[in-house]
């Protein structure tokens, strides 16, 4: 998986409670994206990151929040969690962003369930 | 509205089989596109990336095409094996942006 790891991988979480997502990078890429994949849906951008503390946000942004204080970790918060949230969440990578033949390389997924 | 769609939902073939799998886009001005493979429990992995210039390519028994006047790509998958059962998912990139749009994928199941 291109030296990007996860953590947790899976976790269950009450409704109303933060939770917070990790992305860790060994590549030193510039960019980082937070996905989450649902069943009929492709995979939606969260919210993603071109450089330390320069995050933007994504389709589905609402609910979520991001942080990036170092190049190689990339955080995903939810400050309350709610239901409509369980999914699987994916961080990706990318050196040079999404243009031309730059590569976009996945984490192994994190399965998130609230309850 | 950029859009990425995907068919078939899904596809049964035996093993040995050639299959071809479809991917229609309305996103503009066009950028690259890209195929992934999705194995079960695990994260999308980048089969081919094509731009406006290319019209196929190749990765092993995988290979793109791309037809940027219609829109369209479709993956061949020559002499299926059963570690081809995976998702595969079209992806699609605007000019400058750098964010992706994904369809949501083909099924694909091979059967001994």
């Amino acid at each position: 998986d291109a030296g990007i790891t996860q953590s947790p991988r899976h976790k269950v979480t009450e409704t109303g409670t933060p939770v917070t997502l990790r992305c860790h990078q060994t590549e030193n890429h510039r960019y980082m994206y937070w996905y989450r994949q649902d069943p009929g849906h492709g995979l939606r951008l969260i919210h993603y990151s071109y450089g330390v503390k320069d995050t933007d946000k994504g389709e589905v942004s609402d609910g979520y929040s991001v942080s990036r204080s170092k190049t190689e970790d990339f955080l995903l918060t939810l400050e309350s969690a709610t239901s409509s949230q369980t999914s699987v969440y994916f961080c990706a990578i990318s050196e040079y962003g999404a243009g031309g033949n730059n590569e976009q390389f996945f984490g192994p997924g994190t399965r998130l369930t609230v309850l | 509205k950029n859009q990425v769609e995907q068919s078939p939902q899904s596809l049964i073939i035996l093993e040995g089989k050639n299959c071809t799998l479809q991917c229609n886009y309305t996103v503009s001005p066009f950028s690259n596109l890209r195929w992934y493979k999705q194995d079960t429990g695990r994260g999308p992995v980048s089969l081919t990336i094509m731009t406006f210039s290319e019209n196929t390519k190749s990765n092993g028994r995988y290979t793109a095409t791309l037809d940027a006047d219609t829109k369209q790509s479709s993956l061949h998958i020559t002499a299926s094996q059963l570690s081809d059962s995976a998702s595969y998912i079209c992806v699609v990139s605007a000019y400058n942006t750098d964010k992706l749009i994904f369809g949501t994928g083909t099924r694909l199941q091979v059967f001994p």
